[in-house]
């Protein structure tokens, strides 16, 4: 089964400080994908970005980067130089290559809830 | 761009009432799922559905529960007699590819 950990629930900086949010993930699967979502207070669910389990090579994307590890099931966030509108929580999640239609479930962690300050 | 919608946003019901949450998936996918979120709590998944038939469901999903493509464009959840904790803000989502699944705004549901 398929399991994802954010061990921290809440994040609390100063604009203009960087975020890195920590997700460890469980599966048995040699094949599956990653992903990051943001949800702000207005409720609804923001992909962000995703990562497959074949590719570790880190990226940037403006002003998120990610750092995917398999040797330690680690996929964890940064936020650089946040801003107030990052404020949300973020959720981890994993999808395993199911080998059935329309499988590919999104199992979520329980989420980090970031704050942001002026 | 392209999104998935849903309606209504707010639902208040009654305990024992049936509801219908409704879902319109982007257009060209062709997998669609159903996840809820209880206040403050993680997303959990409850189904996915492909070729008009239930590909996965979890323990959630139990026979309170169905879920219809009664068209070309609607995808919808039916609770059949609500309970308290039947309470969450449930979402749709849909995808063409093995990548992301898009999600819809949530419908949140308050049973009373």
């Amino acid at each position: 089964a398929q399991k994802v950990t954010q061990a921290q629930t809440e994040i609390s900086v100063v604009e203009k400080e960087d975020v890195t949010l920590d997700c460890v993930y469980e599966t048995r699967d040699t094949t599956y994908y990653l992903f990051w979502y943001k949800q702000p207070p207005s409720g609804e669910l923001v992909f962000l970005i995703r990562r497959n389990s074949f590719d570790e090579q880190n990226e940037i994307s403006g002003r998120y980067s990610w750092n995917f590890q398999k040797s330690t099931s680690s996929f964890n966030f940064t936020i650089t130089a946040s801003q107030v509108v990052d404020s949300a929580v973020y959720f981890c999640a994993l999808s395993e290559n199911s080998r059935r239609a329309a499988g590919n479930k999104l199992t979520f962690g329980g989420g980090t809830r970031v704050l942001v300050k002026p | 761009e392209p999104e998935v919608t849903q309606t209504p946003s707010h639902q208040v019901t009654q305990m024992g009432q049936e509801v219908i949450l409704r879902c319109v998936p982007i257009s060209n996918h062709l997998y669609f799922y159903w996840y809820r979120q209880i206040l403050g709590q993680k997303v959990e998944f409850l189904v996915s559905f492909y070729n008009n038939e239930i590909s996965e469901k979890s323990e959630i999903f139990d026979d309170q529960f169905s879920v219809e493509r009664p068209d070309g464009s609607n995808f919808t959840l039916k609770i059949r007699s609500t309970k308290l904790e039947d309470s969450a803000m449930y979402f749709c989502a849909s995808r063409i590819s093995i990548w992301e699944q898009f999600f819809g705004p949530g419908t949140r549901l308050t049973v009373l």
